[in-house]
């Protein structure tokens, strides 16, 4: 039972750069979250999607951040021109759509990028 | 929006000695309340979560309580070993119908467990 798995674990870019940032669900969740975790801080929202659907965008900065949950396919979250602030770990989170366990999020292993 | 604050940032116990960790929430409206445990270089890891319908859950050494009318819940760890030793966050949420609202982090306690 494989859990949620992101890609690649560390990510390095130059000022500039595009990164994108791939995470596949759970099995069976289609309700997937991304959160930034800057260091010595807790994990800040940034977007909600469920498939070809975002449902809540309000933590994303409105420029250079974009997300999608294809039908077919991991949710991407990319971030274009990357400054040194975008330096984080970026965590996705899945959940399943219904019964006892909504609202329960499981988290991949993170994301880190370091924008040099 | 919501907002979470929680204490105390940095804890330190002996090996066997109960630890505490406190959060306050913002917004009567949240229902849900997990906690997370993150090990260096992992992701956070559900340990346990309480919804706003109970006041208490146990699950082994690890318990949580809600006081609603307060807007505070706790995290218990009895008999605590090295290998508790992580950072913890509480969150809170909330959920209505069919749509599942995203979780609002404390900004975590770094729990040490000394031998």
């Amino acid at each position: 039972n494989a859990g949620v798995m992101q890609n690649p674990r560390h990510l390095v870019r130059r000022r500039g750069q595009e990164a994108r940032l791939r995470c596949s669900p759970m099995k069976g969740h289609s309700h997937v979250y991304w959160y930034r975790q800057l260091p010595e801080e807790g994990l800040k929202f940034m977007v909600y999607l469920q498939k070809e659907n975002i449902i809540d965008e309000s933590g994303m900065p409105k420029e250079r951040f974009s997300a999608e949950f294809p039908k077919e396919g991991p949710s991407i979250l990319r971030i274009q021109q990357v400054v040194r602030g975008d330096s984080a770990a970026y965590f996705c989170a899945s959940s399943p759509p219904q019964g006892a366990a909504k609202n329960i999020q499981y988290f991949g292993a993170g994301t880190r990028l370091s924008v040099l | 929006g919501e907002n979470v604050e929680q204490h105390p940032s940095t804890l330190s116990v002996q090996e066997g000695d109960s630890a505490v960790i406190k959060c306050t929430y913002s917004d009567s409206a949240s229902n849900y309340f997990p906690w997370y445990k993150q090990e260096l270089g992992k992701g956070p890891q559900l340990i346990i979560d309480i919804r706003s319908n109970v006041g208490e859950k146990k699950d082994q050494r690890i318990a949580v309580t809600l006081n609603k009318t307060a807007k505070h819940f706790s995290l218990h760890i009895t008999e605590t070993q090295p290998e508790d030793s992580a950072v913890y966050f509480c969150a809170a949420s909330m959920s209505f119908g069919g749509s599942q609202g995203n979780l609002i982090f404390g900004k975590g306690t770094k729990l040490s467990v000394k031998p």
